[in-house]
C-alpha cells in the first residue's frame, strides 16, 4: 500500500505570495490532518478534515486554510506569505477520526 | 494549554551506549505516543501507551509511562546508528468527533559509529 504523498516536496516563495500544498492520503483513509514544523515551535496542529468537513482547527491565523475533496485528497493554502511561514508542512492520514496517524514526508516551504 | 517538555534537547552518543530521554506534561495525558522522525521524512509512530505505570518494549526500545500519566521515558539499549533521529512525544486526544496530537519539541539523537 502506498504511503501518504505530499507535493511538492520543496517550494520557495517570496513574501506576500500565496501557496497551495497537496496531500494524498493512504488509500481508504478518510481523515487528513496538517501540521507545521519549525525549529522554534516544533510540530503544531493546523487543522483536520474528515469526509470533506473540517473537524478541528489549531491556533493559526486565517491566512491558513484547507479543504478536502471527495476522494479524500487535501490541500492547504497559505495566503500573504510571511517569513515566519517558512517551515516543514506535514500531512497525516488515518482511516477515521480516531486511531493512529500516518505522516507523509512533508513539504519544505521557504519564504524569502 | 497543555505543554510537553522533552529532555535533553540534543544527545550525541557512541554506538553501543545506552540512553534515556524524557517527556513531561503540564497536564495528564489523554494517551501518550512516541514517534521517531528521520531527516527528510515525517514522524513514524513507535508506540502508544494509555495506562499509568505501563511499560512497553519494542526490540531495544523500552517505553515507560508514569503512574500519574504526566511523564514518560524512552530507554534505548545498545544504541545503533540507525537509531539516529528526532524522538517526539505527543498527547493524542480523541473526542467530539475529532482527533488532535500535541507534540513536544523533541530530542535530537545522534549515534556515532
Amino acid at each position: 500500500k502506498a504511503g501518504v504523498t505530499q507535493t511538492p516536496r520543496y517550494l520557495i516563495k517570496t513574501r506576500g505570495q500565496q501557496v497551495t500544498l497537496s496531500c494524498s492520503p493512504i488509500s481508504g483513509h478518510r481523515s487528513v490532518s496538517w501540521y507545521q514544523q519549525t525549529p522554534g515551535q516544533g510540530l503544531q496542529f493546523l487543522f483536520e478534515y474528515f469526509s470533506e468537513t473540517q473537524r478541528n482547527k489549531g491556533n493559526f491565523p486565517g491566512r491558513f486554510s484547507g479543504r478536502q475533496f471527495s476522494n479524500s485528497r487535501s490541500e492547504m493554502n497559505v495566503s500573504t506569505l510571511e517569513l515566519g511561514d517558512s517551515a516543514l508542512y506535514l500531512c497525516a492520514s488515518s482511516p477515521g477520526t480516531s486511531g493512529s496517524r500516518f505522516f507523509g514526508p512533508g513539504t519544505r516551504l521557504t519564504v524569502l | 494549554t497543555q505543554l510537553l517538555e522533552q529532555s535533553p534537547q540534543f544527545l550525541s552518543i557512541q554506538e553501543g551506549e545506552n540512553l534515556t530521554v524524557y517527556c513531561n506534561s503540564s497536564s495528564v495525558f489523554s494517551s501518550l505516543q512516541w514517534y521517531r522522525q528521520e531527516p527528510g521524512e515525517g514522524p513514524v509512530l513507535l508506540v502508544t501507551v494509555v495506562t499509568g505505570g505501563e511499560v512497553k518494549k519494542l526490540k531495544r526500545l523500552t517505553f515507560q509511562f508514569g503512574d500519574a500519566r504526566k511523564d514518560s521515558s524512552l530507554h534505548i539499549t545498545a544504541a545503533q546508528p540507525g537509531d539516529t533521529g528526532l524522538y517526539l512525544c505527543a498527547d493524542a486526544y480523541s473526542g467530539a468527533g475529532s482527533y488532535q496530537l500535541t507534540f513536544g519539541k523533541g530530542t535530537k539523537l545522534s549515534v556515532i559509529p
